[in-house]
């Protein structure tokens, strides 16, 4: 079956721990993102990447990273430098950048920082 | 980029119908996404609407008005398992490289009752 995973489902780190979250997908698309969802906020793009090697900043990039050394795979890491962490991080694909296509999330993982 | 508008929640009777509207302010509209997304869950797509009129898809329907910036999505028959947050995506021409990414509304929470 063709899908979006990401792990784990929910993430608990101290304050100051920088922790990657990950994003696979096994659809053969070339974009994938990264959104945070808090309440009442909808989703804000973090990063995003159109192809592999290369990504971009999204509209709330401070505090995070990316990699997109591989097609399948778009990790996030959230560092330490990142005022508010906790929040519901969504990673999702789209088969190009530039076509009407619909974007296909994962299930997320809530990520609490105590 | 947009300004996208949706009300913070609605409440339906199952059986029922209900309207839930998204306006936008846009330079250059490319296209606009409904998404489904039940509490901690990934959002799933409904639908996609590029030109003005009517789209329907089984109990689901989503409209378009260009000229006013507005696009509504119809539930019909409303079920129990409808109760879910609705969201709301404008994509616009800029696409910062040819990204055209939407830009997602906080959603609307819609709460099916018995």
């Amino acid at each position: 079956d063709g899908g979006i995973t990401q792990s784990p489902k929910y993430l608990f780190r101290k304050e100051g721990q920088n922790v990657t979250l990950s994003c696979e997908q096994n659809l053969n698309h070339d974009a994938m993102y990264w959104y945070r969802q808090d309440p009442g906020q909808g989703l804000r793009l973090i990063y995003y990447s159109q192809i592999v090697n290369d990504f971009q900043k999204g509209d709330i990039a401070e505090g995070y990273s990316v990699s997109r050394e591989k097609k399948e795979s778009f990790p996030l890491t959230v560092t330490s430098a990142q005022k508010n962490p906790t929040a519901f991080y969504l990673c999702a694909s789209r088969l190009d950048s530039y076509s009407y296509n619909e974007q296909f999330f994962g299930p997320g993982t809530r990520l609490t920082v105590l | 980029g947009q300004n996208i508008d949706q009300p913070t929640e609605m409440t339906a009777t199952e059986g029922a119908i209900v309207q839930i509207n998204c306006t936008y302010q846009t330079s250059g509209f490319n296209g606009l996404f409904w998404y489904q997304q039940h509490a901690g869950e990934a959002p799933t797509f409904l639908s996609y609407n590029v030109l003005d009129g009517l789209e329907e898809k089984g109990r689901f329907s989503s409209f378009l008005s260009r000229s006013k910036g507005y696009s509504y999505l119809l539930l019909k028959e409303l079920q129990m398992k409808d109760s879910a947050s609705y969201l709301c995506a404008v994509r616009d021409n800029d696409g910062s490289g040819g990204s055209y990414i939407p830009t997602f509304g906080r959603g609307t929470s819609l709460i099916v009752h018995p």
